[in-house]
């Protein structure tokens, strides 16, 4: 069973870099597949970040493209996220999750996420 | 403000059937496929139809989808107390060149 856990810091200051780390068990990231980050603001619906394939290929959200960075690390079998300059509108519960297959695919595992507050 | 349009509540009693809506445009819906999600609070979101219509393995048959130029529905039949969560649906924009989701809804059962 495929299974993806968030971890990072739970609060983070602002215009600092928020850091997040997604575990992958029961699958090997270097075996395909792509690899990404969404995350959902307080009373909001969900947004995606970016996404990563298992070779490296990024792919981001424009709205977010020039703040966030997605990197896989194969032999540790995780990815993560860095969002950096952020602010309180940066607040949310960011997901990690596996997508299968690009335009027509769709994110078939998810983490239970985890909650990132920007405050000072 | 979400690229997809859906109702911000639905709701319904044991045993009957709802639909949630999801409008998009042709960037998105009108050209790619639909997958909904379902979302319940301190769990892993669950995906629970692909490619407008699909169920994946383990998803009860009481979960259907369906699409029609740029709106697409999720159909609940005999609805049960566990079904009460958000649900959310996605299609591919090619604008964005990236996912885009609508903005949830939540279902109550009554």
């Amino acid at each position: 069973q495929v299974q993806l856990q968030e971890s990072g810091p739970g609060l983070v200051k602002p215009s600092e870099t928020l850091s997040l780390t997604c575990a992958v068990s029961g699958f090997s990231i270097s075996s395909g597949f792509y690899w990404g980050w969404l995350r959902q603001p307080p009373g909001k619906g969900l947004e995606w970040i970016g996404n990563i394939y298992h070779i490296g290929s990024t792919y981001y959200n424009p709205s977010l493209k020039s703040r966030a960075t997605v990197s896989v690390d194969t032999s540790g079998n995780q990815f993560s996220l860095s969002l950096s300059s952020v602010t309180a509108a940066d607040t949310a519960l960011y997901y990690c999750a596996r997508r299968d297959g690009y335009t027509w695919g769709y994110f078939d595992y998810w983490g239970q996420g985890t909650l990132v507050t920007v405050s000072s | 403000q979400s690229v997809l349009t859906q109702p911000p509540s639905a709701s319904g009693t044991p045993g009957q059937r709802v639909t949630i809506s999801c409008s998009g445009s042709n960037s998105n819906i009108g050209r790619n496929s639909v997958n909904w999600y379902q979302l319940l609070p301190g769990t892993a979101p669950k995906f629970l139809i692909y490619t407008n219509n699909q169920r994946p393995s383990g998803v009860p048959d009481r979960f259907s989808g369906s699409k029609s130029g740029t709106s697409a529905s999720l159909a609940i039949s005999g609805l049960q107390s566990e079904d009460e969560a958000d649900y959310y649906c996605e299609a591919w924009d090619d604008s964005l060149n990236g996912p885009v989701f609508g903005g949830g809804t939540k279902l109550t059962v009554l």
